[in-house]
């Protein structure tokens, strides 16, 4: 099984709204990823998690907050957001210590800010 | 710093014919991985290849070869036998060495694809 899962696909919601984006892999992979894809860019890094411990923040506003409440679950809380921020969150995980491998991507839940 | 430079910002190519997607890179690091992704426009990232720094020979995966020239920083994606689905957006990505556990990932601007009939 080499399936990372998002929920929800789609998401609108107002400035004020308070939602949570949820990513879920079963590979027993220690290392997980929140990216933000604006249309026809690349993946820029929001957050990375190693062995449920943050490890970076790419200098990410606080109006998202990540949590990872164990090694299979990673979760993007999000709060007064602004209509810049309506993009594809994407999230991807990885093993640890093998240089060869790859990190492995959700679909994806595409954000409308309103 | 870590540079990743895709010059094609979209490529056409004849469906059953070759294409190749062109990727340089930068790094001062002697250990690093490449790899190809291609997001077609739902949106997924699907991994297609990997090429390590170290590795001698040019990774292939069915159709996907990749073209390794060290010396000169490339890493070109080859896509033989072009088909209709190949269409979607290619990005070239280097990961750079680390010992945190994790992947740190730069990605190029992408190529987009588009496989005529």
């Amino acid at each position: 099984d080499t399936e990372v899962t998002q929920t929800p696909k789609h998401l609108v919601m107002g400035m004020t709204n308070k939602k949570s984006l949820k990513c879920e892999q079963h590979m027993g992979h220690r290392a997980m990823y929140w990216y933000k894809q604006k249309a026809k860019k690349p993946p820029e890094l929001m957050f990375v998690y190693s062995y449920e411990k943050l490890s970076i923040n790419e200098s990410v506003p606080s109006r998202f907050s990540p949590e990872c409440p164990n090694s299979s679950l990673l979760n993007l809380h999000l709060h007064a957001l602004q209509p810049e921020d309506s993009a594809l969150y994407l999230c991807a995980s990885s093993r640890p210590g093998l240089v060869t491998d790859t990190q492995y991507f959700g679909p994806g839940t595409r954000l409308t800010v309103l | 710093a870590q540079k990743i430079t895709q010059t094609q910002p979209g490529m056409f190519v004849q469906e059953k014919e070759a294409v190749t997607l062109d990727c340089t890179y930068d790094t001062s690091d002697q250990s690093y991985g490449l790899f190809w992704y291609k997001q077609p426009s739902s949106g997924e990232m699907i991994f297609l290849i990997y090429q390590g720094s170290y590795d001698e020979q040019n990774a292939t995966e069915g159709r996907y070869s990749l073209n390794f020239q060290k010396a000169r920083k490339s890493a070109n994606l080859v896509i033989s036998a072009s088909q209709l689905g190949d269409s979607a957006m290619y990005f070239c990505a280097m990961r750079e060495s680390n010992s945190g556990g994790y992947q740190k990932v730069t990605f190029g601007t992408g190529t987009k694809l588009q496989v005529i009939p």
